[in-house]
């Protein structure tokens, strides 16, 4: 197992277009996260699943947003009608529990732009 | 609301230890305290957490106060792979990691 592993790494967009992104976690992991994070500040809690349930998102989490995790595997995070508000580094992670004791394993992320 | 209290940054001479503060003085009796830390343009990497004992492993140390209100998290020498930001985060048994801002590790060669 490779980790987590998170495509496109760069995605570039025109405003007012929808974008996907996937996230593969490592294999046994029960929990898959997903985060953003802008230039300067820590990464900002978005949503997390266990195994197929979406267990909770973040009150900052507009409806534009949406996350999937199929068959509690891979995981989907699209974003619709994109804004320039939304650049930013979105990052998944997975965890075996709550309380890992290895921790929680991130992706390199995946950098949007929106112009 | 990160919960946690770091300075904003910290320097240091390579293959000098280096002493990162972190004050949780709201802390649970069953809230974990985790590190990672963030080199730039990569994803955040888990480096040691702890309950009430010290920890140690391959990459810091760990040490919790007896109340747990605070904790150092220590590199015994560092080098300039250890230049990144350092998040100190508190996770309790939901686990949902909650990053602030963290402390910007600078090493000097």
């Amino acid at each position: 197992d490779t980790g987590v592993s998170q495509d496109p790494r760069h995605k570039i967009t025109k405003r007012g277009q929808n974008v996907t992104f996937r996230c593969d976690p490592i294999s046994e992991h029960n929990r898959l996260y997903w985060y953003r994070q802008t230039l300067g500040q820590g990464p900002e809690f978005l949503t997390y699943f266990q195994n197929e349930a979406q267990l909770e998102k973040s009150r900052l989490l507009s409806d534009r947003f949406s996350a999937e995790r199929p068959k509690g595997s891979f995981s989907t995070l699209e974003i619709q009608r994109t804004e320039q508000g939304d650049s930013a580094m979105y990052l998944c992670a997975s965890s075996l529990g709550a309380t890992d004791r290895e921790g929680y394993t991130f992706g390199s992320g995946t950098r949007l732009t929106v112009v | 609301d990160a919960k946690t209290t770091q300075p904003n940054s910290m320097e240091s001479n390579e293959e000098e230890p280096v002493h990162l503060p972190c004050n949780h003085s709201t802390i649970s009796g069953t809230d974990y305290i985790h590190w990672y830390r963030q080199l730039p343009s990569q994803g955040p990497e888990y480096v040691i957490h702890g309950l009430t004992s010290n920890v140690n492993n391959r990459m810091a140390s760990l040490a919790i106060a007896e109340d747990r209100k605070s904790s150092t998290l220590i590199l015994h020498r560092a080098t300039l792979r250890d230049a990144a930001v350092y998040y100190c985060i508190r996770l309790d048994s939901w686990g949902k990691l909650q990053f602030g801002a963290g402390t910007q590790v600078v090493v000097t060669p």
